[in-house]
């Protein structure tokens, strides 16, 4: 079953402690990117990368990071979370194209 | 003036009629258009791609569009409950770079047995 798997689902933390939010895709997909997803600002796209290694900015890429090192996983990383980082977050792929095809469940971060 | 918009609903339809989202979109040169289904609490769901002008059909949806019009549409046929979901309109803009998708904030849509 094509799938993208992210992890965690749900995590509540406190400002400034780093946290990794994994994504794997089972699909050999060369596009992966990052989403949040907020209230009356709607998805939003965080970093996005066509290959691996090959990475870049989406809208909102500050106080993000990410790799790709192997082409089915692309982890999300917070370095010194904050507040305003709290969100819904979608990892998301497709065969070609900046376009998604295929969402994560999501994982809903509360940054305290 | 947001480049994608779409109107926040919500829209209410009886099930079996017709539902009708629509969408328009700033820049006059895009090429590529794109409805995403999103169930409250879930993912988004890619359920129709459009380029050309005109109608495309997949089962009980259609979407159209016209670009002279700047506008996309979504037509869902003898609507069902479970259509009822928040639909998002996503748009590939010929300006900027990389092919970014431009977002709407999504049409709300609630179908009455």
């Amino acid at each position: 079953e094509a799938q993208v798997t992210q992890n965690p689902r749900y995590l509540i933390t406190v400002t400034g402690k780093k946290l990794t939010v994994t994504c794997s895709q089972n699909m050999n997909h060369e596009y992966m990117s990052w989403y949040r997803q907020d209230p009356g600002l709607g998805l939003r796209q965080i970093y996005y990368s066509m290959n691996v290694e090959v990475t870049d900015k989406g809208d909102v890429p500050e106080g993000y990071k990410v790799s790709r090192k192997e082409k089915r996983n692309f982890p999300l990383i917070l370095e010194s979370p904050s507040p305003n980082q709290t969100s819904l977050y979608f990892c998301a792929s497709s065969y070609s194209g900046n376009q998604p095809q295929h969402f994560g469940d999501g994982t809903r971060l509360s940054i305290l | 003036q947001k480049e994608v918009e779409q109107n926040s609903g919500p829209l209410s339809v009886p099930e079996g009629a017709i539902a009708s989202l629509n969408c328009t979109y700033s820049d006059r040169g895009s090429q590529s258009f794109f409805w995403y289904r999103q169930y409250s609490g879930k993912s988004p769901e890619l359920i129709m791609s459009i380029y050309s002008n005109g109608d495309k059909e997949d089962g009980r949806f259609t979407a159209q569009l016209n670009k002279a019009s700047q506008y996309v549409s979504l037509l869902i046929r003898d609507s069902q409950p479970s259509d009822s979901a928040t639909y998002l309109c996503a748009v590939i803009p010929n300006a900027g770079n990389n092919r970014k998708l431009i977002w709407g904030l999504g049409t709300s849509l609630a179908v009455n047995p």
